[in-house]
């Protein structure tokens, strides 16, 4: 099956840095990537959609200004969260669309971020 | 309003079968999903329905009706590395996925 990557798989930072994360479709072209993030025993919240060069589309409750989204081509999409913060803590996960055709979302391996 | 419902926990005993319920109310439906996923990994995909009826692939079966807005992702002998969350997700009308709570499913011996 198609096959995601992430980088780095964990991270820790101090507050107020700026945290890159990488998501990369191996042996698709991913039309469009979704970031999640998930905390502790929940489920998996969408935080945006990002469509290869154009600007993502963010969920409700989700700062634009905060998680930068960039999808220059179809295998790479990252994520930064600017100006980290304790609260920022979490699991975060892309998927990617394009592989499987229309339907199926091929998960990335996760990134966990843990801001002291 | 969207919504996806299925049980926060089942438990079960290694070699037995165990069924978990998925329903949902969704603006259009563009097929179902089941995906697993252990602590502390991402989900994994298990399966697809966007026809009605019983989709087997190994140990695992998912089945769906439409019509009665329900699916259920079956289990048979279970094993203890079958221990782990399973995820009921919807596609919309606009081909984004509606996620379920989960399903924790803990194995006993």
């Amino acid at each position: 099956g198609a096959v995601v990557s992430q980088h780095p798989s964990w991270v820790i930072c101090k507050s107020g840095t700026s945290v890159k994360i990488e998501c990369r479709s191996l042996d698709f072209q991913a039309t469009t990537m979704f970031w999640y993030r998930q905390f502790p025993k929940q489920s998996l919240m969408l935080m945006a959609t990002s469509n290869e060069g154009s600007k993502a589309t963010y969920e409700q409750g989700v700062e634009k200004d905060k998680f930068l989204i960039n999808h220059a081509s179809l295998t790479l999409s990252t994520l930064t969260v600017t100006s980290a913060h304790p609260e920022d803590s979490s699991f975060y996960i892309c998927s990617a669309r394009g592989g499987g055709g229309k339907e199926t979302q091929y998960f990335g391996p996760g990134t966990r971020l843990l801001v002291l | 309003g969207q919504n996806i419902d299925q049980p926060t926990e089942m438990t079960a005993t290694e070699g037995a079968i165990v069924q978990i319920n998925c329903t949902y109310q969704t603006s259009g439906f563009n097929g179902l999903f089941w995906y697993q996923q252990h602590a502390g990994e991402a989900p994994t995909f298990l399966s697809y329905n966007v026809l009605d009826g019983l989709e087997e692939k190994g140990r695992f079966s998912s089945f769906l009706s439409r019509s009665k807005g329900y699916s259920y992702l079956l289990l048979k002998e279970l094993q203890m590395k079958d221990s782990a969350s399973y995820l009921c997700a919807v596609m919309d009308s606009n081909y984004q996925l509606i996620w379920g709570a989960g399903t924790k499913l803990i194995i006993k011996p």
